[in-house]
């Protein structure tokens, strides 16, 4: 696609539900990152793939939270059990090189997903 | 990783140009000076990137000294639309964590 999508753009969901967030990278980037913003803050890194790989997880908060990126393309990150605390704003990024070695490499992020936990 | 320190926030009017300075004081030979521009309700947007001296492309500078301890973005003329919060991040190049670090910015608003 011409940009990173994700999917959906808002959700609210019941404390203790299971979420699932979809991001669909630009075609051919091989890098995908999570990251999670609060109102007013940076954004927080949570995890990253190169291709299916995920190469680092450290910035997951806790194990009710995990990414998958199974054919190299489009990622999930699930959210088991959610509390109001994982209220924020969701954003998916690529790029287009693997930035493990490449990092003066450009990385376009989505548009985000509002989670809302009520 | 190198931590940054920028403003939290400046103001300025338009027409003017804008110097953003971000401190990078523990940065290493390999690392990298990029900076990242954030509309509000949209994700951050590639500004501009550079190892030393000066860098210019169409939509700003960036200024490093020679001890790279610090760096400039220089916004020429700035209009409303300016008015975004900016992110000075330092990336290590070759690094096998590949991830970006972000702190909360410089917020920057642009008056008529």
């Amino acid at each position: 696609g011409a940009g990173v999508s994700q999917s959906p753009r808002y959700k609210v969901t019941k404390r203790g539900q299971d979420v699932a967030l979809r991001c669909d990278p630009i075609s051919g980037h091989v890098s995908l990152y999570w990251y999670r913003q609060a109102l007013g803050q940076g954004p927080e890194f949570l995890t990253y793939f190169n291709y299916e790989a995920q190469q680092d997880k450290s910035g997951l908060p806790n194990d009710r939270f995990s990414a998958e990126r199974p054919e190299g393309s489009i990622s999930t990150l699930t959210i088991q059990r959610t509390e109001q605390r994982d209220s924020a704003m969701y954003r998916c990024a690529s790029s287009q090189r693997d930035r493990t070695f490449f990092s003066d490499t450009e990385a376009f992020f989505g548009q985000g997903t509002r989670l809302t936990v009520v | 990783l190198a931590k940054t320190t920028q403003p939290i926030s400046m103001d300025s009017y338009e027409g003017q140009e804008v110097n953003i300075t971000c401190s990078h004081n523990n940065i290493a030979t390999n690392d990298y000076i990029t900076w990242y521009q954030q509309f509000p309700s949209q994700g951050p947007r590639f500004i501009i990137q550079g190892y030393k001296t000066k860098v210019t492309n169409e939509v700003a500078s960036l200024f490093i000294p020679a001890d790279r301890k610090s760096s400039t973005l220089s916004l020429p003329r700035v209009s409303l639309s300016d008015t975004a919060v900016y992110y000075c991040l330092v990336e290590n190049r070759g690094s096998t964590l590949g991830r970006l670090y972000f702190g909360r910015g410089t917020q920057l608003t642009v008056w008529p």
